[in-house]
């Protein structure tokens, strides 16, 4: 099992450029969540999924989107990147909030 | 709004000593407390849990208690070694357990 990946490992945008973050899992778990990890901030809930075609938001939703088409798959949207997006984003993935959190490798953005 | 304060920000002790780390929630319904660590350049990962209906925890050096009338939790770490060297977070479930919301993390530094 290749548990829980996301794609890119590292990525460089331009103010007002959007892109998407891959996470795919295949531990068919249900519960699937995004973080941002900034110094001093910890880990911050942006969305999360409880699955397929239900999604709700985190502590931090605004300038992100999410969809859950598939158990597998929950892609997180920049739409139009800003400097404050500069983070590491972490996806996880677990059968429910209140179990084990599988995190990804992480994805570190950089928004210029 | 409901969030996970965590203390302390930094910790230093020597190797050999014991190490505490304390959070504390403010929903009442929360029910799962997990700990997680997370080493340089990497992913976090389980190290402990408590649900509501345990008061304590022990796996080999490491603890976690719980008080719910305080609403707060401790990871104790003994006879610290210095592969503990890494930052800890505390998170707890909130909201009819549907989110996962970790607290700011603790540096924690073993000296030889």
């Amino acid at each position: 099992n290749a548990g829980v990946t996301q794609t890119p490992k590292f990525q460089v945008l331009k103010t007002g450029q959007s892109m998407t973050l891959q996470c795919a899992q295949d531990m068919n778990h249900e519960y699937m969540s995004w973080y941002r990890q900034d110094p001093g901030m910890g880990l911050r809930l942006i969305h999360y999924s409880v699955g397929a075609g239900i999604t709700d938001q985190g502590e931090v939703p605004n300038g992100y989107n999410v969809s859950r088409s598939t158990t597998e798959d929950f892609p997180l949207r920049l739409l139009s990147a800003a400097p404050s997006q500069t983070s590491v984003y972490f996806c996880a993935s677990s059968f429910s909030a209140a179990y084990e959190q599988y995190f990804g490798p992480g994805t570190r953005l950089t928004v210029t | 709004g409901e969030n996970v304060e965590q203390h302390p920000s930094t910790l230093s002790v020597q190797e050999g000593d014991s190490a505490v780390i304390k959070c504390t929630y403010s929903d009442s319904a929360s029910n799962y407390f997990p700990w997680y660590k997370q080493e340089l350049g990497k992913r976090p990962q389980l190290i402990i849990d408590i649900r509501s209906n345990v008061g304590e925890k022990k796996d080999q050096r490491i603890a976690v208690t719980l008080n719910k009338t305080a609403k707060h939790f401790s990871l104790h770490i003994t006879e610290t070694q210095p592969e503990d060297s890494a930052v800890y977070f505390c998170a707890s479930t909130i909201q009819g357990a549907q989110k996962l919301v970790f607290g700011q993390g603790t540096r924690l530094t073993i000296n030889p």
